[in-house]
């Protein structure tokens, strides 16, 4: 069984520059949560894919969008980078509507630098 | 609005010393309830759910609505039990939409 896996591991972006974020989410799995996890806080909920739509989205702007393939692998895009968007990005994968609400697997994170 | 508090940031406490990791959550619905715990250099995962019932590794974790607590529990700490816990709240809607708590990191020392 393969788990998530999140590339690239790390990453130094500017202010204003965009980056893309990748996950590919453990086998069975069809549904990709993103979290933002900044310097000493709880991971935050930024959208979730499913059936390569966003069904749900917790309080990020616009300029956080993703994607979601038909392997179900995912991206999370940020345009316009902000020194507050520095921060480790995790990915986790789920059963979707088979699976229980709440119950994710967790890849490594990305961590992104903003200068 | 939902929120889920870990008022400790760090615990300390002996090899076979009782440990005790508190979670307050504020919900207005039918709260379910989530430890969750990243061992160092491994990957964030899941510990235990309330609605199961079980106990993981030895820890435990009830429900308590009417302080509206999800305290984990252990009696016996053992070394390797140290570690980053979060507590987290489901909301409903999207299975990913999960409020975690800031964490508690628990040290145990031999």
């Amino acid at each position: 069984e393969t788990g998530v896996t999140q590339s690239p591991t790390h990453l130094i972006k500017t202010r204003g520059q965009q980056v893309t974020l990748r996950c590919s989410s453990q086998s069975g799995h069809n549904t990709v949560s993103w979290y933002q996890q900044a310097l000493g806080q709880g991971p935050q909920f930024i959208f979730q894919y499913y059936r390569e739509e966003e069904n749900g989205r917790g309080n990020f702007p616009p300029r956080f969008s993703g994607l979601q393939f038909p392997n179900y692998s995912s991206e999370l895009n940020v345009n316009a980078l902000e020194l507050d968007d520095s921060a480790l990005y995790l990915c986790a994968s789920s059963f979707g509507v088979a699976g229980t609400p709440g119950e994710l697997f967790f890849g490594e994170g990305s961590r992104l630098t903003v200068l | 609005a939902q929120r889920v508090t870990q008022p400790e940031k760090l615990l300390s406490v002996f090899k076979g010393a009782p440990v005790e990791l508190k979670c307050n959550y504020s919900y207005s619905g039918s709260p379910e309830l989530f430890w969750y715990v990243q061992y160092s250099r491994q990957r964030l995962q899941l510990l235990l759910r309330h609605i199961s019932r079980e106990s993981i590794k030895g820890f435990t974790a009830d429900l308590n609505k009417g302080e509206t607590s999800f305290h984990l529990k252990k009696p016996f700490a053992q070394e390797e039990d140290s570690a980053m816990y979060y507590c987290a709240l489901y909301y409903g809607g999207s299975q990913g939409n999960l409020i975690f708590g800031k964490g508690t990191k628990l040290s145990v020392k031999p």
